[in-house]
């Protein structure tokens, strides 16, 4: 079956712009989960949606990240007016079940690229 | 906040040697998790403990859950060329979010 996808897989974009990263989790999983991984880094964690709704925003660094979850289904991280240092992979992961004890599948993610 | 430290960062093995990284939790994890990373690809599941002073193994992987559930540690025996990649420990506090540890980057010499 179809994995977790992402797209656009790379994008470069200049200082300023507005961005907007997608997500497909994999069909029937509630739980989804976005990080960003910066070269040769760890994941850091941004947000987590049950459903719709999002109950941990804790992880998002400024106010020029957001992010929606629509039917369940679809997620758009949107970064405003982008800085260098929001240049980083952006993976998504889904899950079957909530409360992080179910295993993460991760798409192949976005490489962002400010300049 | 919760944080999941992770040693050593980097590890450089000769074929057939042994490698071991650990995970070190600042508070109680209610499960732990295991991700392998291959270069240029994105994290796969590799296994979850659950039970305090849990082992469990796959082929020449050892992963143990302390008796505290603070720490974990992934052991691989023999090393080969196709083990290589970050590993990388995940713990959820029960705050339904996993934090990731840092990684440990493991190259290996054939």
């Amino acid at each position: 079956g179809a994995g977790v996808s992402q797209s656009p897989s790379n994008k470069v974009t200049e200082k300023g712009k507005d961005v907007e990263l997608r997500c497909d989790p994999i069909s029937g999983h509630t739980a989804l989960y976005w990080y960003r991984q910066s070269l040769g880094q760890g994941l850091e964690f941004l947000i987590y949606f049950q459903g719709n709704s999002a109950p941990d925003k804790s992880g998002l660094p400024s106010d020029r990240f957001s992010a929606e979850r629509t039917g369940g289904s679809v997620s758009t991280l949107t970064i405003q007016r982008t800085q260098q240092e929001d240049s980083a992979v952006y993976l998504c992961a889904s899950s079957p079940y909530g409360r992080a004890r179910s295993p993460l599948h991760f798409g192949n993610g976005t490489r962002l690229t400010v300049t | 906040g919760q944080q999941v430290m992770q040693i050593p960062q980097y590890q450089h093995v000769q074929e057939g040697e042994d490698f071991t990284t650990y995970c070190n939790s600042s508070t109680t994890l209610s499960n732990i998790q295991w991700y392998k990373q291959r270069p240029g690809g994105h994290p796969v599941f590799l296994i979850q403990l659950v039970k305090s002073g849990e082992v469990k193994k796959q082929k020449r992987l050892t992963f143990q859950f302390g008796e505290a559930k603070k720490n974990s540690s992934l052991h691989i025996t023999a090393t080969q060329t196709t083990d290589v990649g970050t590993y990388f420990c995940a713990g959820d506090q029960g705050a339904q979010k996993l934090v990731f540890g840092q990684g440990t980057r493991l190259t290996i010499n054939p």
